[in-house]
């Protein structure tokens, strides 16, 4: 069956920590996708990847395709980096299709 | 560039009643997705338009569940009659070529059925 999963559920952290959210799936994917959804808010893409590592600005998202595992790291976090963070993954031989794990809520505090 | 645009924000219908989404993908983007999420779930898929083709309808959960892309512009959801279990927030994404870009998502469209 494919799967995503997500750790942790929910994350409270202090302004300046640096925080880390994980994403394992369970089956081959051809891309994994890093989604934020702030509260009230739509969805935006923070990164897509197939292998390697991405940064951009305080955001830094890595994959190992062989261990089928990604972590988005945030450093110097702020309050306004409070919300969901999604990982979804798009399974080999699914076409474009993502599928998504449950979410991350992060809430970071002053 | 306008994103991904959805309409309405927010929908209230009665069981039984029948509702129509509307998604308006980013210009030029042949790639459209349905998705919802339902209380306390994950986004799950519904269906992806190549164009005006439905190139994988997989998700949709049933037949009263109708998503048309009428000359490969906006697409349109319709849940004919609507039941309690269908409420959630849809959302629509949509990209430029299918395996090498990422989607774009819109603000999603909360559905509640009462």
């Amino acid at each position: 069956k494919n799967e995503v999963e997500q750790s942790p559920q929910n994350l409270t952290a202090q302004e300046g920590e640096f925080i880390t959210i994980n994403c394992s799936y369970s089956v081959g994917i051809s891309a994994l996708h890093w989604l934020q959804q702030h509260p009230g808010g739509g969805i935006v893409s923070l990164f897509m990847l197939s292998s390697g590592k991405k940064k951009h600005g305080r955001l830094i998202a890595t994959i190992n395709i062989q261990e089928k595992h990604s972590s988005l790291h945030i450093t110097a976090s702020h309050p306004r980096d409070s919300a969901v963070y999604i990982c979804a993954v798009r399974f080999t031989g699914t076409a474009s299709k993502l599928t998504f794990g449950t979410g991350t809520r992060l809430q970071v505090t002053l | 560039e306008a994103g991904v645009t959805q309409f309405p924000s927010h929908s209230v219908i009665e069981k039984g009643q029948t509702v129509t989404l509307r998604c308006d993908p980013i210009s030029g983007h042949d790639n459209l997705y349905w998705y919802r999420r339902v209380m306390g779930k994950e986004i799950k898929f519904l269906l992806h338009f190549v164009k005006e083709s439905k190139q994988d309808e997989s998700g949709m959960p049933n037949n009263r569940f109708l998503a048309e892309r009428t000359g490969g512009t906006y697409s349109t959801l319709k849940v004919q009659p609507a039941e309690l279990e269908d409420s959630g927030v849809y959302f629509c994404a949509s990209s430029q070529e299918t395996r090498k870009r990422e989607q774009y998502f819109g603000p999603g469209t909360r559905l509640t059925v009462t």
